[in-house]
């Protein structure tokens, strides 16, 4: 089983589209959960920090079910500019902070 | 805002050569990484670095990489002696808390000819 796993798409939805990605992780013992985003040849920029109570930015919406080892990220309203691969990513289990990296779920939004 | 960097942004070298990439932090992180990606895969996790020491190393970083925070700004990764494989995109990326959040350098592009 991939250590954190997530469908690659791509999702391909028009302008002001609602649109959410999952994510699963195996290691039950990861402490910490990001959403990143990537543009194409880029760094991975930081979207958000997940938390088990949920948490929002704007319209970005963030869930963490740690007894199913689950992680979701919502995106409301979206903007051509939203268009990127998204990250899911979590924290190994050895207390030196290494992050582990989905595959990305890449997103087209559409005029 | 402050952010990390990274030089050169693309290097191209041929296979057996040295390379050097290098990454200013942060200035108050205290959690060093490198991670690589190799084009169209995910991003993968090279070594970690706190207190001026290896805290934790990948299954790729073997021999022929090495890591150094020289000066207390910069922080470098070496490969001694390239391969064609090690062709990818190079991250640096630093935090301020062991499980925290990340932020990561624009990248060094690595050819190996």
């Amino acid at each position: 089983r991939k250590e954190v796993e997530q469908d690659p798409g791509p999702f391909n939805v028009p302008e002001g589209a609602t649109v959410a990605f999952n994510c699963t992780y195996s290691n039950s013992a990861s402490q910490s959960f990001f959403w990143y985003r990537q543009d194409c040849r880029k760094e991975p920029k930081l979207l958000m920090s997940v938390y088990s109570s949920g948490n929002e930015d704007g319209r970005f919406t963030a869930q963490l079910n740690r007894a199913s080892q689950y992680i979701s990220l919502l995106i409301r309203d979206s903007k051509l500019s939203d268009s990127a691969t998204y990250l899911c990513v979590v924290t190994g289990s050895s207390n030196t902070g290494k992050l582990i990296f989905g595959q990305g779920t890449t997103l087209q939004v559409k005029p | 805002e402050p952010e990390v960097t990274q030089t050169p942004s693309h290097q191209v070298t041929q296979m057996g050569q040295e390379v050097i990439l290098r990454c200013v932090p942060i200035s108050n992180h205290l959690y060093f990484y490198w991670y690589r990606q190799i084009l169209g895969q995910k991003v993968e996790f090279l070594v970690s670095f706190y207190n001026n020491e290896i805290s934790e190393k990948s299954e790729i970083f073997d021999d022929q990489f090495s890591v150094e925070r020289p000066d207390g700004s910069n922080f470098t990764l070496k490969i001694r002696s390239t391969k064609l494989e090690d062709s990818a995109m190079y991250f640096c990326a630093g935090g301020a808390l062991r499980d925290g959040e990340q932020f990561f350098g624009p990248g060094t592009r690595l050819t190996v000819l």
